[in-house]
């Protein structure tokens, strides 16, 4: 059973470009939740989704920020005109519905590594 | 805001037991208590979770005391691949986790 795919790995963007960071849940996952990691931080929450739902977005940026988990094929997150602020490590989760003895529990991706020149 | 307060970091000598504490004394009776670890710069990795009782698998055992306002997790035989920031997380079924500061735990040879 693979685990969360995070692509591309790594990614370098010059400032004003966009970066386009997927996130492929484990089987049968129907959450995804994307975390941001600065440089000697913590993890700090972004968003979660459900199918084609965006259930939280408290931590998302008002601007250039924008997830998406559409009914078909992996969520995406995009940020639109990158500067060197937003060089940092994007992990994606994913979890299963809790229900019943399930309380959800979260399993990670590797990473997405940004870097803003 | 985190819910939970760990020291900012331990020491642990190889093969010893390491003994993570935990304080939740805000924890409500439908939260868990979870624990993860984060080795270097790699994804987050769930060890285990509880609700009241104490739990082990094969990475960990979870003792949270009765009234539920602190816990710790136990390594039991601890080695240098354990060395890694531990979080420890109060969250109720379904919710987003909030990551604290967590304990950076060092592991000596």
């Amino acid at each position: 059973n693979a685990g969360v795919m995070q692509n591309p790995r790594h990614l370098v963007r010059r400032r004003g470009q966009e970066a386009r960071l997927r996130c492929s849940p484990m089987k049968g996952h129907s959450h995804v939740y994307w975390y941001r990691q600065l440089p000697e931080e913590g993890l700090k929450f972004m968003v979660y989704l459900q199918k084609e739902n965006i259930i939280d977005e408290s931590g998302m940026p008002k601007e250039r920020f924008s997830a998406e988990f559409p009914k078909e094929g992996p969520s995406i997150l995009r940020i639109q005109q990158v500067v060197r602020g937003d060089s940092a490590a994007y992990f994606c989760a994913s979890s299963a519905a809790a229900s019943g003895t399930n309380t959800g529990e979260l399993f990670f991706g590797e990473g997405s590594r940004l870097t803003v020149l | 805001d985190a819910k939970t307060t760990q020291p900012t970091s331990m020491d642990c000598a190889e093969g010893r037991a390491a003994n993570l504490p935990c304080n939740h004394s805000t924890i409500s009776g439908n939260e868990y208590v979870y624990w993860y670890r984060q080795i270097h710069s790699q994804g987050p990795q769930y060890i285990i979770h509880g609700l009241k009782n104490n739990e082990t698998n094969e990475m960990a055992s979870l003792i949270i005391t009765e009234d539920r306002k602190s816990s710790t997790l136990i390594l039991p035989h601890a080695t240098l691949r354990d060395t890694a920031v531990y979080y420890c997380i109060v969250r109720g079924g379904g919710d987003k986790i909030i990551f604290g500061k967590g304990t950076r735990l060092h592991i000596l040879p």
